[in-house]
Parts: structure tokens; sequence; C-alpha cells
């Protein structure tokens, strides 16, 4: 069964700060889908970014960037230079390629626990 | 496009009642799934369809079923409300091509259980 752990429940930094958001997954496929969403206070859920089980670079975004490493089981999200309106809820997902029932590329998502982030001004 | 959609914003339920949770898409996606979330627990699916006329269970399906008679529409039934039920249900839609597509999420219910 595939696992998400984030293991930061909460983190709070002043604005200005890096901070770096861990995720650690388990998975027995070899292909495989992560995802980082965002919960603002106002509560919906923003996707963030994709990454697959083969491609392992890491991607910038602005502010954003995200560090993949098969060999940890890692895919860690970094805020350079946070902001007040980072501030949020974030959230690490894991999705298989097969449901282990057949085949089947349902895809079902699996979520860690969230991690709330505070960027204070 | 609307997107995603969910009714109502909030419920207040007494232990016993039932009510249906709406979640509405028109992006013509085959894929769509039912989560709560809890404080420190993350996202939980509870049922989750391929497409209409298909659906299966989640997580924790215990004490809601769905049907998908349409592709638009997916809605999540409590037959008899508990306290335990209480939390914030997201509906979410994804194209059915493959699981490397990012689902969207509706706005979410806020449902507290007396």
């Amino acid at each position: 069964a595939q696992k998400v752990t984030q293991a930061q429940t909460e983190i709070s930094v002043v604005e200005k700060e890096d901070v770096t958001l861990d995720c650690v997954y388990e998975t027995r496929d070899t292909t495989y889908y992560l995802f980082w969403y965002k919960q603002p206070p106002s509560g919906e859920l923003v996707f963030l970014i994709r990454r697959n089980s083969f491609d392992e670079q890491n991607e910038i975004s602005g502010r954003y960037s995200w560090n993949f490493q098969k060999s940890t089981s890692s895919f860690n999200f970094t805020i350079t230079a946070s902001q007040v309106v980072d501030s949020a809820v974030y959230f690490c997902a894991l999705s298989e390629a097969a449901d282990g029932a057949g085949g089947t590329s349902y895809g079902k998502l699996t979520f860690g626990q969230g991690t709330i982030l505070t960027v204070h001004p | 496009n609307a997107g995603v959609t969910q009714t109502p914003k909030f419920q207040v339920l007494k232990t016993g009642q039932s009510m249906t949770l709406q979640c509405a898409q028109d992006m013509n996606h085959e894929y769509m799934s039912w989560y709560r979330q809890d404080p420190g627990m993350g996202l939980r699916l509870i049922h989750y369809s391929v497409g209409a006329g298909i659906t299966d269970q989640g997580e924790v399906p215990n004490g809601y079923n769905v049907s998908r008679s349409t592709t638009e529409d997916f809605p999540l039934r409590l037959l008899s409300a508990a306290p335990s039920q209480t939390s914030v249900y997201f509906c979410a839609s994804r194209l059915q091509g493959g699981p490397y597509n990012e689902q969207f999420f509706g706005p979410g219910t806020r449902l507290t259980v007396l």
C-alpha cells in the first residue's frame, strides 16, 4: 500500500526566510506520480506541481522549488524568501500508475497529513 | 467553466439524519472522487468513480453511498449521520487518461454532526 509522510506538522518562519517542507513516500510501484497541493486559509486546494517517477530533475518556479530524490523516496518543497501570502497548509500526495487489482490506472491519490506553514511579517 | 462545484458549503445535522452532498463538474472529466479532511490526517478517499455507472470504494467508505448517473454529477449520501462524520468534504475530478493528471477540487463542504 502506498503511504505519504509529512513529518513536519507545523512550521513557523519570519518573512524572507527560506523554508523547506519535507515529504517522504512509500510505494511498491516503479511508476508513480507525486503532487504538491496548497490549501490557503480560504480552504480551497490548489495544485502546485506534478512529478513522475522517471523524472528526477529538480524544478524551479519563481520562489518555489522541488527536490525529488528516488534514492531517499523524498519529494521536498522549498519556498525561497517566504512571504505572508505563502501561509497555508501544504499537502504532498502520491498516485500509483496501477491500483494493484488488475493494473487499471485509476490513480487514486494518497495524501500526507499536511504541513501548516505560517509566515510572520 | 465553473470547474468543480459543491453544495452546500456548510451543513449541520443531528445524529441519525440523512443528507446528500452535491458535486458537479463541467470539464467532462471521467474520474470523480470524494475525500474527507480531518485535522492531522490529510485528505482520505471515501469513494471514487471512473465514469457514469461505475463507482468503487476508497479508504474510508463506511457510512457513505455514491452513485454516478451522469458524467457531470457525483453526489455523496450520508445514510445516518454520526458525529464521527463531522469533517470537511471535498469533491474532485480529473481526466481519466492517466493518474498523472492533477485533480481539480471543489471548494468543500463543512459538515457538523451533533
